[in-house]
């Protein structure tokens, strides 16, 4: 069961420079989200996409832009990298709803994309 | 507003030792899900547990359980007689029913001694 799977693993990039993170998922579900991991702030969620075609913003979208391909992908790209985007960054799907009202499904995440920023 | 508060940056405990890991949450929903996931040095994320908030049931799953009280706004995780393989960054986490966001707190890394 391959789950979530994201593309790279490790990146290294240059100030300006862009850069796209891929993110599939081999589960079926509507959701897809993308975090950010940074020492001592847990899991901050940039942007997620509750089904094919719609996204909205997380916590802290700003220098980032998203792409629901279709149901299985889900992209990140950073247009114009800054030093305070280096990060671990997470991909995850999930049914939120499922079936019935206590099904809420936890979300599966990808093993992280390490990117650093110089 | 929903948020998930997890005061204890840090705990180092030796092997076989219990320990308990606090997660206090705020929603103003009525029906909503905790959770707990386990990040090992590897860096991956694992599920550990799923709660809903009509079930305070405490739950038990070999030296893993977990204790919910609504009264206290509290996720409890315990880890009974504890091991090195143990040790990670455990994170606590909270949605809402009517919401896709997952809100984490901000993990609490437990160390285990041999």
């Amino acid at each position: 069961n391959a789950g979530v799977t994201q593309t790279p693993k490790f990146q290294v990039l240059k100030t300006g420079q862009s850069m796209t993170l891929q993110c599939a998922q081999d589960m079926n579900h509507n959701s897809m989200y993308w975090y950010r991991q940074d020492p001592g702030m847990g899991l901050r969620l940039i942007y997620y996409s509750a089904s094919e075609g719609t996204t909205d913003k997380g916590e802290v979208p700003n220098g980032y832009n998203v792409s629901r391909l279709n149901k299985r992908e889900f992209s990140l790209r950073l247009e114009s990298a800054a030093p305070s985007q280096t990060s671990v960054y997470f991909c995850a799907s999930s049914d939120p709803r499922g079936q019935g009202l206590y099904s809420n499904q936890p979300q599966h995440f990808g093993d992280g994309t390490r990117l650093s920023i110089l | 507003a929903q948020k998930v508060t997890q005061a204890q940056t840090e705990i180092s405990v030796v092997e076989k030792e219990d320990v308990t890991l606090d997660c206090v949450y705020e929603t103003r929903d009525t029906t909503y899900y905790l959770f707990w996931y386990k990040q090992p040095p590897s860096g991956e994320l694992v599920f550990l547990i799923r709660r809903n908030s009509f079930d305070e049931q405490n739950e038990i799953s070999g030296r893993y359980s977990w204790n919910f009280q609504k009264s206290t706004s509290s996720f409890n995780f315990t880890i009974t007689a504890s091991q090195v393989v143990d040790s990670a960054v455990y994170f606590c986490a909270l949605i809402s029913y009517n919401t896709d966001k997952l809100i984490f707190g901000t993990g609490t890394r437990l160390q285990v001694f041999p």
